[in-house]
């Protein structure tokens, strides 16, 4: 299978720890997304990369968000100190380069439960 | 912000009727993309269609349609014949000017039932 993959796909941690998500984007996309998506909403966009580069955060991303791309293929997605309303679907999406002709193709999501 | 608004957030048909999701926009730019995504209840968003802001013409895949009026900043979505298979959220999108992020409306979660 050659589509974006994301680990783990559900995690329940405590108020106040750590987590960390990782995304494996389609192997010649070079544009990769974070999104996250709440109950009964559609996703909004958190930050998105370009290779290695972050080229945009949303204002969603707080400071206890942080997200690398380190060569340029995976990503991952750190958020410190979790608080009950980060509770979401993370979901991660790769593109062929820029432009609106590339449409990205999203992964199945990372389920974040914070008790 | 520039929204898309999906005024239906839930909508039940009987199988083989014809159902139309309607989407609205807003933008400031001349040159943008839309978007219709599927997310069935496995959660994964499944690409269906794509329509730069250049191209009104109306496009039908298989029991899929799409009308496209930028008079009305509206981009609908209809299915015709529905089946329970299509049982799913339904995501509209637009893309903003600088070619990026999309921008979802909250959804439609339509329930086909045999």
């Amino acid at each position: 299978d050659t589509g974006v993959s994301q680990d783990p796909r559900h995690k329940i941690t405590k108020r106040g720890q750590n987590v960390t998500f990782r995304c494996d984007p389609i192997s010649e996309h070079n544009r990769l997304y974070w999104y996250r998506q709440t109950l009964g909403q559609g996703p909004e966009f958190l930050t998105y990369f370009q290779n290695e580069a972050q080229l945009e955060k949303s204002r969603l991303l707080s400071d206890r968000f942080s997200a690398e791309r380190p060569k340029g293929s995976f990503s991952t997605l750190e958020i410190q100190r979790t608080e009950q309303g980060d509770s979401a679907m993370y979901l991660c999406a790769s593109s062929l380069g820029a432009g609106g002709g590339n449409e990205q193709f999203f992964g199945p999501g990372t389920r974040l439960t914070v008790l | 912000a520039q929204k898309v608004t999906q005024a239906q957030t839930e909508i039940s048909v009987v199988e083989k009727e014809d159902v139309t999701l309607d989407c609205v926009y807003e933008t400031r730019d001349t040159t943008y993309y839309l978007f219709w995504y599927k997310q069935p209840p496995s959660g994964e968003l499944v690409f269906l269609i794509r329509r730069n802001s250049f191209d009104e013409q109306n496009e039908i895949s298989g029991r899929y349609s799409w009308n496209f009026q930028k008079s009305t900043s509206s981009f609908n979505f209809t299915i015709t014949a529905s089946q329970v298979v299509d049982s799913a959220v339904y995501f509209c999108a637009r893309m903003n000017s600088g070619y990026s992020t999309l921008t979802f409306g909250k959804g439609t979660m339509l329930l086909v039932s045999p």
